[in-house]
């Protein structure tokens, strides 16, 4: 199984901030690597997929890098409808998720 | 725009079998190169991915559920079904069904969602 890990848990930042949020994987995932953004009460919302391509209608403020193990998501300048969690996924190997980052308000 | 919509019962009994439809609308379940999954979030806790059918009718499943979980297509009614046998209190948690659609070659993403359905495990 890969294990993918977010770091940090939670990241408390003022709109207009920008945001680097992490996602580590236990072995090799190639670009494989996507990433969602979930609200409360709300399913996740495809934002990048295969590590650094905008899904459709994402605002150009989201970009992903990385490849391996070792990823990124940037939000360039937070908006307030960008406060929520973020989880990774992985596809090498079945589907796995990381753990989440939540983005809050400072 | 396709759309997906969960349903079945919100309280099952422990050891019985949880049985969840997701009802696929925006198009035929059987055409074009997508997977069709079940995911499940437990109350306060990240995203646990269950399985998924491909259009072709393969599927695949998470290995620790493997044992108790059977996920099937129902194409006339644009319909796929979860069922996960001898539930615990574990088992409780909102389920997602879900489509995994292929953006270029061999990009595949979770692009369209259910809005999800709790199900608690409780006597």
């Amino acid at each position: 199984e890969i294990v993918l890990r977010q770091s940090p848990a939670t990241l408390s930042l003022s709109p207009g901030e920008r945001a680097s949020l992490s996602c580590r994987a236990s072995q090799s995932v190639s670009n494989y690597l996507n990433w969602y953004q979930q609200k409360p009460g709300q399913a996740p919302r495809l934002l990048i997929y295969d590590a650094s391509n905008r899904a459709t209608g994402i605002p150009a403020r989201f970009s992903g890098s990385g490849s391996g193990t070792d990823f990124t998501l940037t939000i360039s300048s937070l908006e307030p409808e960008d406060f929520a969690v973020y989880y990774c996924q992985q596809r090498t190997h079945w589907l796995t998720f990381g753990g989440g980052t939540k983005v809050e308000i400072k | 725009q396709v759309q997906l919509q969960e349903s079945g019962p919100g309280l099952v009994k422990p050891s019985q079998t949880l049985s969840l439809t997701c009802t696929v609308s925006g198009g035929p379940i059987s055409s074009g190169n997508y997977y069709w999954s079940w995911i499940r979030q437990p109350a306060g806790k990240g995203l646990e991915w269950i399985g998924r059918i491909y259009t072709g009718g393969s599927t695949n499943y998470y290995p620790s559920l493997k044992s108790r979980v059977t996920i099937s297509v129902d194409t006339s009614k644009n319909q796929f079904s979860l069922k996960l046998t001898s539930v615990t209190a574990a088992d409780t948690a909102v389920y997602y069904c879900a489509r995994e659609a292929q953006y270029v070659w061999n990009s595949w993403g979770l692009d369209s969602w259910g809005q999800g359905i709790l199900v608690t495990v409780s006597s």
